[in-house]
């Protein structure tokens, strides 16, 4: 168990509608990152917040967005939803701002979307 | 750009050794981390390296030469429960890039 905990765990929707995935980071961790894992694909990083801001972004469409609260948990809104936005969501968390020496991102058991 | 290469799939045998590489070229590095993801599961951490050289961590070790851009990960006296995927990724600019994975089958 990492630590960081992630609601739901599955969720199925149709296309077109929008979905809200909830995390939780660690005790302490300052920083919340998302992540999206498609069938036999590896991790894409979507976006992180560090302290309630955003820190860096990456491959996340515009029908995406996400915000960390001040309690820092953090939420992924996804809508408009298609077929191919099934995926496993991965949230992860640090202690600080920055991928960088020492600072090991722990991953969240993730949420699986299904878009029918 | 960032560009990670991985083999996409290894068998070994219960007991041996394995070592999966990982070559990288990125805009900015501060470290190299591999993680273990068992199917449908969350990554886990195994190991992280900033400077050359190897970082060993009970059965599993990890090798990092930022000149030629490269790591590996080596596991000794596999066991089934090894069996997974193996994700290199490598950090920089407040952004951790992961290749695509290894997938690891250990047999009998």
């Amino acid at each position: 168990d990492s630590g960081v905990t992630q609601t739901p765990k599955h969720l199925i929707t149709a296309t077109g509608q929008r979905v809200t995935l909830r995390c939780s980071p660690r005790s302490g961790d300052l920083s919340v990152y998302w992540y999206q894992q498609s069938l036999d694909q590896g991790l894409q990083f979507l976006i992180q917040y560090y302290n309630g801001e955003e820190r860096a972004k990456g491959n996340i469409l515009e029908r995406f967005s996400a915000q960390q609260f001040p309690d820092l948990h953090s939420e992924l809104n996804l809508s408009s939803l298609e077929l191919g936005d099934s995926a496993l969501y991965f949230c992860a968390s640090s202690p600080s701002g920055t991928s960088g020496i020492t600072d090991t991102q722990y991953f969240g058991p993730g949420t699986r979307l299904t878009v029918l | 750009g960032q560009n990670i290469d991985q083999p996409t799939e290894m068998t070994a045998t219960e007991g041996a050794i394995v070592q999966i590489n990982c070559t990288y070229q990125t805009s900015g590095f501060n470290g190299l981390f591999w993680y273990q993801q068992h199917a449908g599961e969350a990554p886990t951490f195994l190991s992280y390296n900033v400077l050359d050289g190897l970082e060993e961590k009970g059965r599993f070790s990890s090798f990092l030469s930022r000149s030629k851009g490269y790591s590996y990960l080596l596991l000794k006296e596999l066991q089934m429960k090894d069996s997974a995927s193996y994700l290199c990724a490598v950090s920089g600019y407040n952004k951790l890039i992961f290749g695509a994975g290894t997938r690891l089958a250990v047999h009998p």
